[in-house]
């Protein structure tokens, strides 16, 4: 249980295309997702929570314009990074919580992004 | 804010030892700290989390203790094995969908 998935695993584009990705909790309903980066070696870096229905909330040096969040359900969250440019290269997770145990945050598989 | 601090950066053991890594918090408030386990490439797996009002957990091998009053939590890694290694990250969180602050993380090799 509480499976999270995450689609694509891996995608390459142009500098200054946009890239959608898709997060989804596939046996649970998440109240709360949330996104992360992570460079090679380093931790995770929270960018935004988000909330079903909600605006989502960013961290500080996050850019909501350029990464935006959409949370239409309980089962899907996506993030699409605008006009990317290879700085945005990384490692893109998403996680979410369980309804009924806030707590615990259940992580995707994660996204490769690469920008040429 | 919340500081998360975790040692060892690295650690290699000799398989069938025990492997512990700890970490520490600064915020009081602070009352989840679940343990993750990242393998290369993929995103983080839940290991184990213990709660504030609880000093220690069990699960098979792997344990984890809390010591509230000094601000620190451990996990225990007990007869390790080859595929034990991977990149361990300690959290701590004000729990209920606050956000999670990560350690550094420890990246364990366990040597056959």
């Amino acid at each position: 249980g509480a499976v999270v998935s995450q689609h694509p695993s891996r995608v390459i584009c142009k500098s200054g295309t946009s890239v959608k990705i898709e997060c989804r909790s596939l046996d649970f309903q998440a109240t709360t997702m949330f996104w992360y980066r992570q460079f090679p070696k380093q931790s995770l870096m929270l960018m935004a929570t988000s909330n079903e229905g909600s605006k989502a909330t960013y961290e500080q040096g996050v850019e909501k314009d350029k990464f935006l969040i959409n949370h239409a359900s309980l089962t899907l969250s996506t993030l699409t990074v605008t006009s990317a440019h290879p700085e945005d290269s990384s490692f893109y997770i998403c996680s979410a919580s369980f309804v009924g145990n806030t707590d615990t945050q259940y992580f995707g598989p994660g996204t490769r992004l690469t920008v040429l | 804010g919340e500081n998360v601090e975790q040692h060892p950066s690295t650690l290699s053991v000799q398989e069938g030892d025990s492997a512990v890594i700890k970490c520490t918090y600064s915020d009081s408030a602070s009352n989840y700290f679940p343990w993750y386990k990242q393998e290369l490439g993929k995103g983080p797996q839940l290991i184990i989390d213990i709660r504030s009002n609880v000093g220690e957990k069990k699960d098979q091998r792997i344990a984890v203790t809390l010591n509230k009053t000094a601000k620190h939590f451990s996990l225990h890694i007990t007869e390790t094995q080859p595929e034990d290694s991977a990149v361990y990250f300690c959290a701590a969180s004000k729990g209920t969908g606050n956000q999670f602050y990560f350690g550094t993380g420890t990246s364990l090799t366990v040597i056959p």
